[in-house]
């Protein structure tokens, strides 16, 4: 079992504040990195999958690095609001026998208060 | 909108009954994977599917079982069903397995074992 860790657990942040969190994963065999976005009461929605080392995706005011070197990825809010309150996940994917299975990490849940 | 359909939505069992859990796309995606959410431990794999006639064992396999007679129905069987295995189950699919194309969730179905 791979050991994919997020922090922090949960954050609070004011609205228009901007916040980034982490994701940690094994740095070796390294295949590709998700992220996920969970609303309360909804099911995950994808928002980036990354791939090389140096990625960075952006989906509005969202956006993610990698670094597979090391192995981190950030997610950045810039601005956040109300409707950015979510936990997110991030799902790691190695090589060899573990090709295709995705290890979640717990998530970092964010609240964003008006 | 085209997506995952679980059922049912929630569901109360007893202790020792069999019981299926449904899941049917229709996106033609040929993997699928169950998972199962329980509080504080992330979203773990119970079983997988990368193609249909195929099937095979996630992190948390045991007392649980899977099918893959086509590609849209990927059905949860419990067969005789424990406490612990009170979760929420999400069913999820993607177009090609290993190759880190993101889930699509099902809604889920939240399962309690008396």
């Amino acid at each position: 079992i791979l050991n994919v860790e997020q922090s922090p657990q949960s954050l609070h942040v004011q609205e228009g504040d901007s916040t980034n969190f982490t994701c940690s994963f094994p740095s070796s065999n390294f295949y590709a990195l998700h992220w996920y976005r969970w609303e309360t009461a909804k099911s995950p929605e994808a928002l980036f999958v990354m791939t090389l080392n140096g990625d960075e995706k952006k989906k509005g005011r969202i956006s993610a690095t990698l670094n597979t070197k090391e192995g981190y990825s950030y997610l950045y809010i810039k601005g956040s609001q109300p409707e950015d309150s979510a936990t997110y996940l991030c799902a790691f994917i190695g090589r060899g026998s573990t090709l295709g299975r995705l290890y979640f990490g717990r998530g970092t849940q964010l609240t964003v208060w008006p | 909108i085209a997506g995952i359909t679980q059922a049912p939505t929630s569901q109360i069992l007893a202790a020792g009954r069999r019981m299926t859990l449904r899941c049917t796309q229709d996106m033609r995606h040929n993997a699928m994977y169950w998972y199962r959410q329980d509080l504080g431990l992330g979203l773990r794999l119970i079983h997988y599917s990368n193609t249909a006639g195929t099937t095979g064992k996630g992190e948390v396999p045991d007392g649980y079982s899977v099918s893959r007679a086509n590609t849209d129905d990927f059905p949860l069987t419990l067969a005789s069903a424990v406490p612990s295995q009170t979760s929420v189950y999400f069913c999820a699919s993607s177009d090609s397995w290993g190759a880190g194309s993101p889930l699509h969730f099902g809604n889920g179905t939240r399962l309690t074992v008396t």
